[in-house]
């Protein structure tokens, strides 16, 4: 049980492109996703917080109008990294929790996209 | 703010061997989780073991065990007979307050040998 499906696992694209990142939980509700970023040979580094049909909280730093995070239901969170540009190249990974789950459970990963912009 | 340190960046053990993992913490909450993760190079994040700040034995799953030092502020993994498929980066995790949000530390490269 417990699955977060990520989609798609590697994206690359041209300057200038927007480009969308999904994340599902499978077999759960998750009232509850997470943004993580993650440069070559670096820590995971938490981007923004989403809550089902409530606007994203987004970490010191992150500009939310570059990284638009929208969470419409209870099994999909998506991530849009707008005007994309070189330095947007890394890993972005999601995870998710669900109703009920204790704060101490767990958070269930995606398997992550390596994202390149030309 | 919570605040992981991981203080080796690469290991080496055999094959069949044990190793321990080092974590160290900081935190100002009394309630808190402890968290190890591992990252194979393909990047997924694979849960490994949790530790409660309450709990007063240490955790254990299968070939991993949490040694929980609370005084320390230590939690470091044990991996006991490695495993040629045990090679990937570790990475040791805090969780505070209904938030749920996890602090990593900078991780921990492990390479099993033959």
């Amino acid at each position: 049980g417990a699955v977060v499906s990520q989609h798609p696992s590697r994206v690359i694209c041209k300057s200038g492109t927007s480009v969308k990142i999904e994340c599902r939980s499978l077999d759960f509700q998750a009232t509850t996703m997470f943004w993580y970023r993650q440069f070559p040979k670096q820590s995971l580094m938490l981007m923004a917080t989403s809550n089902e049909g409530s606007k994203a909280t987004y970490e010191q730093g992150v500009e939310k109008d570059k990284f638009l995070i929208n969470h419409a239901s209870l099994t999909l969170s998506t991530l849009t990294v707008t005007s994309a540009h070189p330095e947007d190249s890394s890993f972005y990974i999601c995870s998710a929790r669900g109703l009920g789950f204790d704060a101490n459970q767990p958070q269930h990963f995606g398997d992550g996209t390596r994202l390149s912009i030309l | 703010a919570q605040k992981i340190t991981q203080t080796q960046p690469g290991m080496f053990v055999q094959e069949k061997e044990a190793v321990t993992l080092d974590c160290t913490y900081d935190t100002s909450d009394q309630s808190y989780g402890l968290f190890w993760y591992k990252q194979p190079s393909s990047g997924e994040m694979i849960f490994l073991i949790y530790q409660g700040s309450y709990d007063e034995q240490n955790a254990t799953e299968g070939r991993y065990s949490l040694n929980f030092q609370k005084a320390r502020k230590s939690a470091n993994l044990v991996i006991s007979a490695s495993q040629l498929g045990d090679s990937a980066m570790y990475f040791c995790a805090i969780n505070t307050g209904t938030a749920s949000k996890l602090t990593f530390g900078t991780g921990t490269r492990l390479q099993v040998t033959l």
